[in-house]
């Protein structure tokens, strides 16, 4: 198993492009989301998804738009890229009880936005 | 707002030597979850602790949870140069089960 997978690893934006940051995983996780991860900062959560066609808002969800047409496929987008939008984005992937599951995160993605 | 908050926000300690990290957080809890982050890397899950559990070991890792305190400690027992990375908690309940909010993590460094 590949795990969770995420494309780029690091992508240079000027303000006001788009975007999307891919993330997968194969390992059939119903609960799927996106953190940033600010210098020093622990990550915040972005946008989560709880299956295919489900999606809802996070800590910080402005200026990003998620969608779920898979079970193995979170995308995230930017609009209009900002340079407050300069992180580290991480997907995470866990299975979907009403107990608190581990979860896997991907490698990372780091933007800048200039 | 972050719900938990790491201390020390760094700490160095020669190999060989335990290293503790105390986390605190704010609103009741389920459970609590300690990350691993190597430098560059994404998060690497070490250990959950559930509200209803006081202490839980896994290797050299030993965690306790003090709900009435609202607290967690991390203790990692005979560091190794390998265990050089920064440490988060994580809790739930801020928004869901699911849904973990972190600290800002400790940053641990194992001298040689």
């Amino acid at each position: 198993n590949a795990g969770v997978t995420q494309t780029p690893k690091f992508q240079v934006l000027k303000t006001g492009q788009s975007m999307t940051l891919q993330c997968a995983q194969d390992m059939n996780h119903e609960y799927m989301s996106w953190y940033r991860q600010d210098p020093g900062m622990g990550l915040r959560l972005i946008h989560y998804s709880v299956g295919a066609g489900i999606t809802d808002q996070g800590e910080v969800p402005n200026g990003y738009n998620v969608s779920r047409s898979t079970t193995e496929d979170f995308p995230l987008r930017l609009l209009s890229a900002a340079p407050s939008q300069t992180s580290v984005y991480f997907c995470a992937s866990s299975l979907l009880t009403r107990e608190q599951e581990t979860q896997y995160f991907g490698p990372g993605t780091r933007l800048l936005v200039l | 707002s972050q719900q938990g908050e790491e201390d020390p926000q760094a700490l160095s300690i020669q190999e060989g030597e335990n290293a503790t990290m105390n986390c605190s957080y704010k609103t009741s809890i389920n459970n609590l979850q300690w990350y691993r982050q190597n430098s560059g890397r994404g998060l690497v899950h070490l250990i959950l602790i559930r509200s209803n559990e006081r202490e839980k070991h896994s290797g050299r890792l030993r965690v306790t949870l003090d709900t009435s305190k609202k607290s967690s400690s991390l203790l990692i027992t005979a560091s190794r140069a390998a265990d050089t990375a920064s440490y988060f908690c994580a809790t739930d309940g801020f928004f869901g089960a699911q849904k973990l909010v972190f600290g800002q993590g400790t940053r641990l460094t194992i001298n040689p």
